[in-house]
């Protein structure tokens, strides 16, 4: 079966310092992968989506990057965080046309302080 | 512009009671599909139930059915007899397009609290 999982969980950065998270994908392959950010009780954004290594589509103009370095493999990324970066990070992948469902990782927690 | 649009922030729903949480959409394409999402406290997505612009029929999926109204552009989910548990936040989504690039965008979430 198909599983997904994005690390770390939680974690508190100060502003200015880079940032990684990381997302993998296990049990399917060339899946479609998606970033999205949730502010505190707000919905969600969708940062950068992929479908296939390299290549990426960004929605939102902003100092956060993604990279898809392996097929089932989604990183986001930022050299310099800001307080604005803060919020729920979800890592999420769907397959083929006409998807009827997307999955979802466990989230990440960032509070830049 | 905004594709999808949940107009209730929040809404409070006595236990066993029906509840229809709204949402409208705005695409150009004849082939889309809509979601609709639970997400608890813990943080977790859950899917709850699918619809396709094509699907002559609402979606359903035990205590949960989708209101499809297509000429309106509203995919409404309706939840009957709710219970305690179905409090959490709730996300329209959109797939907009069919082909594997196309790209799903969620609404601002409406936050559901049930009454014992």
């Amino acid at each position: 079966s198909q599983t997904i999982h994005q690390w770390p969980a939680t974690l508190v950065q100060p502003v200015g310092s880079p940032l990684s998270l990381e997302c993998t994908v296990e049990g399917t392959s060339n899946p479609n992968l998606y970033w999205y950010r949730q502010a505190a009780g707000r919905g969600l954004q969708l940062l950068f989506y992929s479908v296939g290594i390299g290549q990426i589509s960004s929605e939102v103009p902003q100092n956060l990057s993604a990279s898809r370095p392996q097929d089932r493999q989604f990183i986001l990324s930022s050299k310099k965080l800001l307080l604005s970066d803060s919020g729920f990070y979800l890592c999420a992948w769907s397959a083929g046309q006409g998807v009827n469902t997307i999955y979802f990782g466990e989230g990440s927690w960032l509070t830049v302080v | 512009a905004q594709k999808i649009t949940q107009t209730q922030p929040g809404m409070f729903v006595q236990e066993k009671e029906a509840v229809t949480l709204d949402c409208t959409y705005d695409t150009s394409d004849q082939s889309y599909g809509l979601f609709w999402y639970k997400q608890p406290s813990s943080g977790e997505m859950i899917f709850l139930i699918y619809q396709g612009s094509y699907d002559e029929q609402n979606a359903t999926e035990g205590r949960y059915s989708l209101n499809f109204q297509k000429a309106r552009k509203s995919a409404n989910l309706v939840i009957s007899a709710s219970q305690l548990g179905d409090s959490a936040m709730y996300f329209c989504a959109m797939r907009e397009g069919y082909s594997s690039a196309s790209k799903i965008i969620f609404g601002s979430g409406t936050r559901l609290s049930i009454r014992p």
